[in-house]
C-alpha cells in the first residue's frame, strides 16, 4: 500500500539557519503531497500541497517540490526562526481513494536562538 | 469562526468499556474525517464521511470500532470493548466537498487502564 517515510527528528539547529526535511513516499498511483505543520499546543495544519509531478508548494517561506523520478518532497526553508519549532509531517492521497490520506512519522524541528 | 472540536479532551477508560468520542466539524464542511496518533507516529487513517455516508471505512482496525454521522455535521466515533492497545489520541479532521486543506480539531486523548 501507499506510506509515506520521513526523516527521524528530533531536528535541532540556530535561528537563521537552514532547514530541510526529507520525505520520500511510495504509492501506486500519482498521489497529491502535502507538509502539515503541528505547533506545540496546536493541532495540525496544512502548511503546503502539490497535486502533480514538478509543482512547487511555498508557504511562510517553506518550499517542497514534487519529484516523482526520486518520489520525493522535501521541505526546505532558507532561515528559519525560532517560531518555526513545531512536528512536521509529510503526507500523501492518491486520488483513487479520495479523503484517506497517508502521514509519515512526523519530524520534530528545535530552533534555537 | 469556530474550528473543529472534539470532546471529551480526555478520556479514561477500564478495559473492556464501551466509550464514545464526539467530532464537531466546521460549519458547511461536509467532508469529515476521523485519524488515531499514536505517541511518536503520524495520524493514522480510520474512517472518512461524504455528508452523512461513510466514503471509507478501510482504516477502521476491528469491528469494536464505529462511526457515525447521522445528520451531515456531528461524528461520533464509538469503541466497544476497549483494549489498552486502543489508548491513543483520536483526532477529527474536516474539509469543504473536493478540498485537500483538512482542519483538525485538538484530538480527544484515551487511555484504557
Amino acid at each position: 500500500g501507499d506510506s509515506v517515510t520521513q526523516m527521524e527528528g528530533p531536528v535541532t539547529l540556530s535561528e537563521e539557519a537552514f532547514l530541510t526535511i526529507n520525505c520520500t513516499y511510495t504509492a501506486t498511483g500519482y498521489p497529491s503531497l502535502f507538509w502539515y505543520v503541528q505547533y506545540p499546543g496546536e493541532g495540525l495544519q496544512l502548511l503546503l500541497k502539490a497535486t502533480k509531478a514538478d509543482d512547487k508548494g511555498s508557504n511562510k517561506g517553506f518550499e517542497a517540490t514534487y519529484r516523482k523520478e526520486t518520489t520525493s518532497f522535501h521541505l526546505e526553508k532558507g532561515s528559519v526562526q525560532v517560531s518555526d519549532s513545531a512536528v512536521y509531517f509529510c503526507a500523501l492521497s492518491d486520488p483513487r481513494a479520495w479523503g484517506k490520506f497517508q502521514f509519515g512519522a512526523g519530524t520534530q524541528v528545535v530552533v534555537t536562538p | 469562526g469556530a474550528g473543529v472540536s472534539q470532546t471529551p479532551s480526555n478520556k479514561v477508560t477500564e478495559k473492556g468499556k464501551y466509550v464514545e468520542l464526539r467530532c464537531d466539524p466546521i460549519s458547511g464542511h461536509t467532508a469529515l474525517y476521523w485519524y488515531r496518533q499514536s505517541l511518536g507516529q503520524g495520524p493514522e487513517f480510520l474512517i472518512y464521511f461524504q455528508g452523512t455516508g461513510a466514503a471509507d471505512d478501510s482504516g477502521l482496525p476491528n469491528d469494536r470500532f464505529f462511526a457515525v454521522r447521522p445528520e451531515g455535521s456531528v461524528s461520533t466515533l464509538k469503541i466497544q470493548r476497549t483494549e489498552r492497545g486502543d489508548s491513543a489520541v483520536y483526532l477529527c479532521a474536516s474539509s469543504l466537498e473536493g478540498s485537500y486543506e483538512q482542519y483538525f480539531g485538538p484530538g480527544t486523548r484515551l487511555t484504557v487502564t
